[in-house]
């Protein structure tokens, strides 16, 4: 069945560093691709979506690429600030459009 | 606007007995779906519903069932509850454009089966 693989599983970075998340996924006819950030305790939350037609998105200090040929998509978090430490979900839909399958997240810590 | 809303925070049951959970959704959303977060096997999705119509589902079984009111608010209930079931139950609401585009997930509702 579909899977996304998410590495690493934790990460810990020095404030102002930059950190990459890497999501692979099996299901070549994937075409959208949502990171959600959830903090301790607190509700995922929505922090970029990249559809298939698009290579990279940007939105201040996050972006996200996509490489379509390798089936994986990225997740880029420059001048990293301890307000970014969370746990972060990347996630992909199957071949269908009929579910969304989840990687099994990514601790971030960053330390000032 | 007020967010997406989920009854109760935290549950307690026994195996063997059933369980409904409610999501309001984002006025306006017309789509909710439903996730089990786990430490071990991460989110995954249980199903969508659509204008009262179950549009997606997930691989769970048939004790895992939903339903969607006219106002668009969502229950989901589990019978028979198994030790295993103990989770965090997700729903997430959305325009409902795409499936699962922009999803807004409420604080979620705490189960645990003793």
């Amino acid at each position: 069945g579909e899977n996304v693989e998410q590495h690493p599983s934790t990460l810990s970075v020095q404030e102002g560093d930059s950190a990459v998340i890497k999501c692979t996924y099996s299901d070549s006819a994937s075409n959208y691709f949502p990171w959600y950030k959830q903090e301790l305790g607190k509700r995922p939350q929505l922090i970029i979506d990249i559809r298939s037609n698009v290579g990279e998105k940007k939105d201040q200090r996050i972006a996200v690429t996509l490489n379509k040929t390798a089936k994986h998509f990225s997740l880029h978090i420059t001048e990293t600030q301890p307000e970014d430490s969370a746990v972060y979900f990347c996630a992909a839909t199957n071949q269908a459009g009929t579910a969304l399958i989840f990687g099994k997240g990514t601790t971030l810590s960053v330390s000032s | 606007k007020a967010g997406v809303t989920q009854t109760p925070r935290y549950l307690i049951k026994t195996r063997g007995q059933q369980v409904t959970l409610s999501c309001s959704p984002i006025s306006g959303h017309r789509s909710v779906s439903w996730y089990q977060q786990t430490p071990g096997q991460g989110l995954q999705f249980l199903f969508e519903y659509f204008s009262e119509t179950q549009r997606n589902k997930g691989n769970f079984p048939g004790r895992f069932s939903g339903r969607q009111f006219s106002n668009s608010r969502s229950e989901m209930n589990v019978s028979t509850l198994e030790l295993g079931d103990s989770a965090l139950y997700l729903c997430a609401s959305s325009l409902g454009t795409g499936s699962f585009e922009k999803l807004f997930f409420g604080s979620g509702t705490q189960l645990s089966v003793l």
